[in-house]
């Protein structure tokens, strides 16, 4: 069992949806990453959090240490937003192990 | 640079040979990272540096990768006798400190297929 686990691996959604991405988790972590990789390969960091929930635009991260879950929301998705969504734990100091990745496809 | 810079993009090598990956942080970053995605799977974390601490190299596969950082410049990520199972995109990302708020700031990567 991978440490971290995402969920759903694929998710396919239309336009103005609102999109749901977990991430769980089973060992212990300082903080977690959210990032977007482009279907060109590019990886852009979208949210690092602690605690509590994150808000840029359309997008919300939340993560609730005691359960040991994050979650990342697309509110209004647009096919822009189609890439993958990668969660990475921060463990210790420096340490990130990844989500295997959740690839979400917008259509018009 | 405005973002991170990694060199070359692609590199094509045979096996056995060794290989030099280079990447230039955000001037003013002290944290630095690698990481590698093979074809089709996740991230995967290599090596750490911070400024001028010791290194977390507890990602590194094997002996035959090894990556160094010199101050909080450029660092360099070796591979030696290569292996097939070494072809993945290498990735470097920095940061000015590794703390909550603090984004991630990834470079293009450099494509690594050995023949």
């Amino acid at each position: 069992k991978n440490e971290v686990e995402q969920s759903p691996q694929n998710l396919t959604a239309q336009e103005g949806e609102f999109i749901t991405i977990n991430c769980s988790y089973s060992v212990g972590i300082s903080a977690l990453h959210w990032l977007q990789q482009h279907p060109g390969g590019g990886i852009v960091s979208l949210f690092m959090l602690s605690s509590g929930k994150k808000k840029h635009g359309r997008l919300i991260a939340t993560i609730n240490i005691q359960e040991k879950h994050s979650s990342l929301h697309i509110t209004a998705s647009h096919p822009r937003d189609s890439a993958v969504y990668i969660c990475a734990a921060i463990q210790g100091a420096q340490k990130l192990v990844f989500g295997q990745g959740t690839r979400l496809t917008i259509n018009p | 640079g405005a973002g991170v810079s990694q060199s070359p993009s692609n590199k094509v090598t045979e096996k056995g040979k060794d290989v030099e990956l280079r990447c230039d942080p955000i001037s003013g970053h002290t944290a630095l990272y690698w990481y590698r995605q093979r074809l089709g799977q996740g991230l995967e974390f290599l090596i750490y540096f911070q400024g001028n601490s010791a290194p977390d190299k507890s990602g590194l596969p094997s002996d035959r990768f090894s990556a160094e950082r010199t101050g909080e410049s450029v660092s360099t990520l070796t591979i030696q006798r290569t292996q097939q199972e070494d072809s993945a995109v290498y990735l470097c990302a920095s940061s000015t400190q590794h703390r909550p708020g603090e984004k991630l700031f990834f470079g293009s990567g450099t494509q690594l297929s050995v023949l």
